[in-house]
């Protein structure tokens, strides 16, 4: 079945530079992706979200970025401290039901 | 706002046995959302409710796992009997309709051994 995929399982940077998180989707009718951030015995955590009507949307820190040609979708973290350390997972809504379907994560760890 | 509550927050069972986690979603939200997240993957939607009524139940493992919602406010999900492979985190969300996105609690991590 379709799903929601990343590139890779873990990305450590050092602290201050900017790291780049991939996600992948198959499912074209997908119209809004999430990025979630999860820390050690927590539930994921809202991080930034975008509409597929979009290709950028920048927060607090973080951009993500939505090439839809290509299915493919970036999380942009700058200037990366300590507690950006986390498993990043991007979700795809399908059906207009608010279901969400995860993809497996990334594991970002932060070098001081 | 006060999160999405979960407990308890850790169980530990034998195979066989039984076990209930209970959900207090964002008061208001009318979605109530069930996942199970194994170690190292991504959560993965066991069942959805819209106030009481279920809205897809297509990955709840029926033979064993039950959920409800009988108020359209709490939440439980029983698993009975528990197998090894349930062993995992049992995550609860709610979602309001003005908005995407979903609030998680912290979870209950279910160990069966």
């Amino acid at each position: 079945g379709e799903s929601v995929g990343l590139h890779l399982p873990t990305l450590s940077v050092q602290e201050g530079d900017n790291s780049i998180i991939n996600c992948a989707y198959s499912n074209s009718a997908s119209d809004y992706f999430i990025w979630y951030k999860q820390e050690s015995g927590k539930g994921p955590q809202f991080i930034i979200d975008i509409r597929s009507n979009m290709d950028k949307r920048q927060g607090q820190r973080v951009t993500v970025l939505l090439n839809k040609t290509v299915k493919h979708l970036s999380l942009q973290i700058a200037a990366t401290q300590p507690g950006d350390s986390a498993v990043y997972f991007c979700a795809e809504t399908q059906g207009g039901a608010q279901k969400l379907v995860f993809g497996q994560g990334t594991r970002l760890t932060i070098n001081p | 706002e006060a999160g999405v509550a979960q407990s308890p927050r850790y169980k530990i069972i034998e195979k066989r046995q039984s076990v209930a986690f209970w959900c207090n979603p964002i008061s208001g939200h009318a979605t109530l959302y069930w996942y199970q997240q194994i170690l190292g993957q991504g959560p993965k939607l066991l069942i959805q409710f819209q106030n009481n009524g279920v809205v897809d139940d297509s990955q709840l493992p029926k033979d064993r796992f039950s959920a409800e919602r009988l108020k359209g406010v709490d939440s439980t999900l029983k698993i009975q009997p528990a197998k090894l492979e349930d062993s995992a985190v049992y995550l609860c969300a709610s979602s309001s309709p003005s908005a995407y996105g979903y609030t998680f609690g912290s979870g209950t991590r279910l160990t069966v051994v």
